[in-house]
């Protein structure tokens, strides 16, 4: 198992500017999470989809859209880059049944610089 | 709002010692409460997950508290490794599986 992938690693971006951060998790998961990371701010959640077909906001949705494609992908779409939002983005799935199983798995993030 | 306050400065300790790092949270109830483990350059790593009816839970080295009087939980390490040097997030949970994390605390574990 993989686990979850995340693509781009690296991305620099100028000012207006759109692309789409995509993620992939192989472990039939239900509910999959979108977070940035900034120095000194935590990790903060952007969007998340608690199963397949649904998508909800976080904390900090705004400049963001999303989608589940599948059970198995979440993207997250920049439509016009922002140095604000320079940032690390984390994706993270649980399997979430209801029964436990609430531990949160990620990917290695994907780095972006908007200039 | 929710707050949750994990100790910014950094923790440093000698091997072999006992590093206790701590989470304080308010403004909200979470049925669970995890702690993660991340490398810098890397993604966060779950560690141990503790929920409301339970005061203790251990994994091997590792020992988490969680009294919802104080709203605090204990992240214990015993006998420290230097490979234990990492940054520790502190996750109560909110709503919907939804966690909101610490900005965590950075372990060092000296020779």
């Amino acid at each position: 198992n993989a686990g979850v992938t995340q693509t781009p690693k690296f991305q620099v971006l100028k000012t207006g500017q759109s692309m789409t951060l995509q993620c992939a998790q192989d472990m039939n998961h239900n509910s999959m999470y979108w977070y940035r990371q900034d120095p000194g701010m935590g990790l903060r959640l952007i969007y998340y989809s608690a199963s397949e077909g649904t998508t909800d906001k976080g904390e900090v949705p705004n400049g963001y859209n999303v989608s589940r494609l599948n059970k198995r992908e979440f993207s997250l779409r920049l439509e016009s880059a922002a140095p604000s939002q320079t940032s690390v983005y984390f994706c993270a799935s649980i399997k979430g049944t209801g029964q436990g199983d609430y531990e949160q798995y990620f990917g290695p993030g994907t780095r972006l610089t908007v200039t | 709002s929710q707050k949750i306050e994990q100790n910014s400065e950094a923790l440093n300790i000698q091997e072999g010692k006992t590093a206790t790092l701590t989470c304080n949270y308010t403004n909200y109830s979470p049925a669970y409460l995890q702690w993660y483990r991340q490398d810098p350059g890397r993604g966060p790593v779950f560690l141990l997950l503790i929920r409301e009816n339970e005061k203790e839970k251990r994994k091997e080295r590792l020992k988490v508290t969680f009294d919802t009087t104080l709203k605090q939980s204990l992240f214990h390490i015993t006998a420290s490794q230097p490979a234990d040097s990492a940054t520790y997030l502190c996750a109560p949970a909110g709503g919907g599986n939804k966690l909101t994390f610490g900005t965590g605390t950075q372990l060092k574990v000296e020779l």
